[in-house]
């Protein structure tokens, strides 16, 4: 059965430092997604991306969030300079038109 | 807007007995209401969606759950609780189905006690 895969599993950084992570949605699908969940805290949207463009983004995805489809199977989230409140697990989903969303296993970012 | 509160950060149960995870949603438009499983180490699992139709939904692994729209709620429900079923639960909401951005509430983790 086809699913969301992202790499890396878990990424340590300095603060301050730009790190990128990597989705691969499943195949046929459309419509891109990043949430994050901050330790003990609920999942929370970031980016929602279609057709090459930004669809709707929440407060938190500000100038130093940044989301790219480089090829026909990538989907990017990269951080400019991360800071400690950047500390989470970002999930990635991907959906179908007119379907559910499907989400990875997720990345924990640890920013020192 | 669309928000979700899901009373209980902890439930626990015997095994065999009922398993019931409570979830009340605001939402100003008709909403979609969504139950994902998150096993530990992996990404959220689609347990089962209401969209439109039948106010009791089934999913998968014998949950099942009903949107009451009087009590603004879409509490989850199974009849006998297995060891497997330990795992964080989450409600979600979306203004449209797949077309809008989800909204979760914080969780509630379900244990099993042998």
């Amino acid at each position: 059965e086809p699913e969301v895969t992202q790499t890396p599993s878990h990424q340590v950084t300095q603060m301050g430092q730009e790190v990128i992570l990597r989705c691969v949605p499943i195949s046929n699908h459309l419509y891109f997604y990043w949430y994050r969940q901050i330790l003990g805290q609920k999942v929370e949207f970031l980016v929602s991306f279609y057709n090459n463009e930004i669809s709707e983004k929440s407060e938190i995805f500000d100038d130093q969030f940044s989301v790219e489809r480089p090829d026909g199977s990538n989907f990017t989230l990269k951080i400019r300079s991360t800071k400690l409140e950047d500390s989470a697990m970002y999930f990635c989903a991907s959906r179908r038109a007119g379907n559910e969303q499907f989400f990875g296993p997720g990345t924990r970012l640890t920013v020192l | 807007a669309q928000s979700v509160t899901q009373l209980g950060s902890h439930v626990s149960v015997s095994e065999g007995a009922l398993v019931l995870l409570r979830c009340n949603y605001s939402s100003s438009v008709p909403p979609y209401l969504f139950w994902y499983v998150q096993y530990p180490n992996q990404g959220l699992q689609l347990l089962l969606k209401y969209t439109t139709g039948a106010t009791l939904v089934k999913g998968i692994n014998g949950f099942e759950a009903e949107f009451k729209k009087s009590e603004t709620s879409f509490h989850l429900t199974k009849p006998s609780a297995h060891m497997s079923d330990a795992a964080e639960y989450f409600c979600a909401v979306s203004a449209n189905f797949g077309n809008e951005k989800l909204t979760f509430g914080t969780g509630t983790r379900l244990t099993i006690i042998p």
